[in-house]
């Protein structure tokens, strides 16, 4: 069975700071492994993918995720953090109606 | 949400009343999906639909229920079965090839739902 888990419930930093969020995962076999954004009242935003290849997955407004088998984890990462990254991120496993989605990070970025 | 409309955005309901809710997508998917998002549980699944005229029940289907008579429109009825209807609901579609394809899913903004 597949699964994921975020961690943090809420993920605070100052703007202009890189932020991490992070995301361990359970499969077995090769783990197709996204990000999610979501605002208030809005439906999700794909961010980015992995499917196979480079650990280092770069994706929307400038967030990448970083693929680490060893540690079965698919931490999202931005350089710099902006005030407009404030939303929901969730990590999901599987793909299609095979998707396992996180709980969700609230991620506060302060002014 | 781009491609994918749901609404009405906020709708409100009596106990004991069917109600349904609209999803259309404009972006060609074969596959159309619903969820129900609560705070702090993330997304879980409904039902789905890979094909016209056919879906699937997802982990929470009891008290619902879908239909798929064209390829744009996946509609879900709430009824008065499901005992905690109060939620915010997400229509998703993506591309469909084949079973586990890692293939994103594109959602339309939500309807939030108040039964009372």
């Amino acid at each position: 069975a597949q699964s994921v888990a975020q961690p943090e419930d809420q993920v605070n930093v100052a703007e202009g700071n890189p932020l991490t969020v992070k995301c361990t995962y359970s499969v077995s076999g090769n783990p197709y492994l996204f990000w999610y954004v979501q605002y208030p009242n809005r439906g999700l935003q794909f961010l980015l993918k992995y499917i196979t290849g480079d650990n280092l997955v770069k994706g929307s407004y400038g967030f990448e995720a970083e693929f680490n088998k060893s540690q079965t984890s698919f931490h999202l990462k931005k350089p710099s953090a902006l005030v407009s990254d404030s939303a929901l991120y969730f990590c999901a496993v599987g793909g299609g109606f095979k998707t396992i989605f996180g709980a969700g990070t609230r991620l506060f970025v302060k002014a | 949400d781009g491609g994918i409309t749901q609404s009405p955005k906020y709708l409100f309901r009596k106990e004991g009343q069917n109600v349904t809710l609209s999803c259309e997508q404009n972006l060609n998917h074969d596959a159309m999906y619903w969820y129900r998002q609560d705070p702090g549980q993330g997304l879980r699944l409904i039902y789905y639909s890979q094909i016209v005229n056919d879906f699937q029940k997802g982990d929470i289907a009891e008290g619902y229920s879908v239909s798929r008579e064209k390829k744009e429109s996946f509609p879900l009825t709430v009824t008065s079965a499901q005992k905690n209807p109060t939620a915010f609901y997400l229509c998703a579609s993506s591309i469909f090839l084949g079973s586990g394809e890692p293939y994103e899913q594109y959602f339309g903004p939500g309807t939030r739902l108040t039964v009372t």
